[in-house]
């Protein structure tokens, strides 16, 4: 069966500080994943996704990044935190092929800016 | 993805039915309608979709309007773990899916 795993679980970081998060999935090949915030009390926002290993989607413009070097694992990058990154960062999957398909989601990095 | 509207929020006594409504008026003849839930600090599960017909799953049940320009979201008994946002979200294509505000259902006990 399929697994997704997401780290750290938390994470307080200072404002200026580089960010890493990773998320790895198992028990598939080729997934399209997502990476999508939810700020405090507001909704899901998607950030990036990508549909193959090197190929990354920007929905919004910030000063976050993302990679996935490999075909199972999406990194989201900052080399400099705002205050207003602080949110709950969910990463997503889903097999893509067609317009059914069910998105799964990783249990979640709460990141808290200082 | 066709905009899809939701009550921001609804109420339900525990051991009873909840009809969750969704308004997709723009929604295309090819486009799934996808129920997802969130609960406290968690992210979204899947719940259900559908295309045309009613579906029915060991979670819920869903109800699509003969036009599809709407569905309900349907859960048999309410139990307090029940309590949670529920999006409603119209897929078009092979797309990320999109989040609305969804709704926000509080279970009385």
């Amino acid at each position: 069966s399929q697994t997704i795993h997401q780290w750290p679980a938390t994470l307080v970081q200072p404002v200026g500080s580089p960010l890493s998060l990773e998320c790895t999935v198992e028990g598939t090949s080729n997934p399209n994943l997502y990476w999508y915030r939810q700020a405090a009390g507001r909704g899901l926002q998607l950030l990036f996704y990508s549909v193959g290993i090197g190929q990354i989607s920007s929905e919004v413009p910030q000063n976050l990044s993302a990679s996935r070097p490999q075909d199972r694992q999406f990194i989201l990058s900052s080399k400099k935190l705002l205050l207003s990154d602080s949110g709950f960062y969910l990463c997503a999957w889903n097999p893509g092929q067609t317009k059914k398909e069910t998105q799964y989601f990783g249990p979640g990095t709460r990141l808290l800016v200082l | 993805d066709a905009k899809t509207t939701q009550p921001n929020s609804m109420e339900s006594n525990e051991e009873e039915p909840v009809h969750l409504p969704c308004n997709h008026s723009t929604i295309s003849g090819t486009d799934y309608i996808h129920w997802y839930r969130q609960l406290p600090s968690q992210g979204p599960e899947y719940v259900i979709h559908g295309l045309t017909s009613n579906v029915n799953n060991r979670m819920a049940s869903l109800a699509i309007a003969e036009d599809r320009k709407s569905s309900t979201l349907i859960l048999h008994r309410a139990t307090l773990r029940d309590a949670a946002v529920y999006y409603c979200i119209s897929r078009s294509g092979n797309t990320p899916l999109v989040f609305g505000k969804g709704t926000r259902l509080s279970v009385i006990a």
